[in-house]
């Protein structure tokens, strides 16, 4: 059965820190990937998908991910963190199926 | 503009009631979908529909009963709530099957 991990449960930053989410799923075929963002209160924003191409993914508000096959991990990463990108952070796939699975998601809490 | 809408935003009701929860999309997309958010924030599939038509029910008691009456609405019937049935739940649509998907602003169920 296919399954999403993300191994950092919660994170705490310093505005201006680097950040770097892990994602690793199971499942050796064509997968679609993306990072969802949920702001305290608020329903969850697509903040960028990888489909094919470029494994190097640019989203919104300045995170990317990459895509690495061959770990089949699909990090989010962020150079300079703010205050305002306190959230929880899930990773979803979608592995040739017609269901998106999402991980357990990553509470970020930033400080100014 | 409201692209994927739900009501109510809270409800809270007694163990053993039936309750229903509404979800409309303006995007015209074919496809929507509920999901169950944990109180660890953990996101589950429930149901998703494409044009009207189940496509995925995922081993979700049979007290739960989604109805489509067109491709813009998918609402959720409980019958019988219990307590384990506490959470947020989620409405989401996309274009098609394994697309991005534009979440609603979620319901918060409370079953006393």
């Amino acid at each position: 059965a296919q399954s999403v991990s993300q191994h950092n449960h919660h994170v705490i930053l310093s505005e201006a820190a680097s950040l770097e989410l892990g994602c690793n799923y199971s499942y050796g075929g064509t997968v679609n990937l993306f990072w969802y963002v949920q702001y305290p209160g608020q329903h969850l924003q697509l903040l960028l998908k990888y489909f094919s191409g470029d494994p190097l993914v640019k989203g919104i508000k300045g995170f990317e991910a990459e895509f690495i096959k061959s770990k089949f991990s699909f990090n989010l990463r962020k150079p300079s963190v703010q205050w305002s990108d306190t959230a929880e952070y899930f990773c979803a796939v979608n592995a040739n199926t017609d269901k998106l699975i999402f991980g357990t998601g990553t509470r970020l809490q930033v400080f100014p | 503009d409201t692209a994927v809408s739900q009501t109510p935003k809270y409800l809270v009701t007694q163990m053993g009631n039936d309750k229903s929860i509404k979800c409309e999309q303006n995007l015209g997309h074919d496809t929507m979908y509920w999901y169950k958010q944990d109180s660890k924030k953990f996101l589950k599939i429930m149901f998703s529909y494409n044009n009207k038509e189940l496509i995925i029910n995922e081993t979700v008691p049979n007290r739960f009963s989604p109805k489509s009456p067109d491709k813009a609405h998918l609402n959720l019937h409980i019958n019988s709530l219990e307590l384990g049935d506490s959470a947020v739940y989620f409405c989401a649509s996309s274009p098609y099957l394994r697309d991005p998907l534009d979440f609603g602003p979620g319901t918060r169920l409370t079953v006393l």
